[in-house]
């Protein structure tokens, strides 16, 4: 399966730990994103890179998350000390360019407990 | 911002049905529009992208069009079936980087 993986698919965590998730995005997709969703909602964007470079990031994203795509493919999302609201289904997308269409992962739920 | 809004919020049909779904958006300087669908628990699944210059896009039983002008978009579904049933996102993108969603309309197909 060449789509956009994610891992891991499920987290438990105890509110104040840190966790980290993976994306790998299409192998020849130099775009990628992080979407958050809650339920009933539509996906709301986090940030994005081109490459390894994070180009844009949203008010969403407060200090306590943090995003790497290190060498331009694959690109974690770490959050610390985790707070309840913290719990969504965490979204990666990949895309080919600007004007393409964007292709997502099956998604990390997190449970903050 | 750009506001994207879903109409209905849910739909429920009988098998065979055809059917749309709306989308609107308040700021029409678009580079392009998406249709997703997401099954519960799972990612989303890209049904259908229209570039701004376009009017409509077709793949298979479905038909979307976009009139960027007056902020719509429309997802028509013909012969509707059971596995249909799904939550329905549009997605736009102005300029910039990231997609706008919708809230998403939830379809039930009736056997």
């Amino acid at each position: 399966d060449t789509g956009v993986s994610q891992d891991p698919r499920h987290k438990i965590t105890k509110r104040g730990q840190n966790v980290t998730f993976r994306c790998d995005p299409i192998s020849e997709h130099n775009r990628l994103y992080w979407y958050r969703q809650t339920l009933g909602q539509g996906p709301e964007f986090l940030t994005y890179f081109q490459n390894e470079a994070q180009l844009e990031k949203s008010r969403l994203l407060s200090d306590r998350f943090s995003a790497e795509r290190p060498k331009g493919s694959f690109s974690t999302l770490e959050i610390q000390r985790t707070e309840q609201g913290d719990s969504a289904m965490y979204l990666c997308a990949s895309s080919l360019g600007l004007f393409t269409e964007q292709y997502f992962g099956p998604g990390t739920r997190l449970t903050v407990t | 911002k750009q506001e994207v809004t879903q109409i209905p919020a849910a739909l429920s049909v009988p098998e065979g049905e055809n059917l749309v779904l709306n989308c609107s958006f308040t700021d029409s300087a678009i580079y392009n529009l998406q249709w997703f669908r997401q099954d519960p628990g799972k990612g989303l699944t890209s049904l259908l992208l229209i570039q701004s210059s376009q009017r409509e896009q077709t793949s298979g039983r479905l038909n979307a069009s976009l009139d960027k002008s007056s902020g719509r978009s429309t997802l028509y579904i013909a012969a509707s079936q059971p596995g249909d049933s799904a939550t329905y996102l549009c997605a736009v993108k102005n300029t910039g980087n990231q997609f706008y969603f919708g809230t998403g309309t939830s379809l039930t197909v009736i056997p």
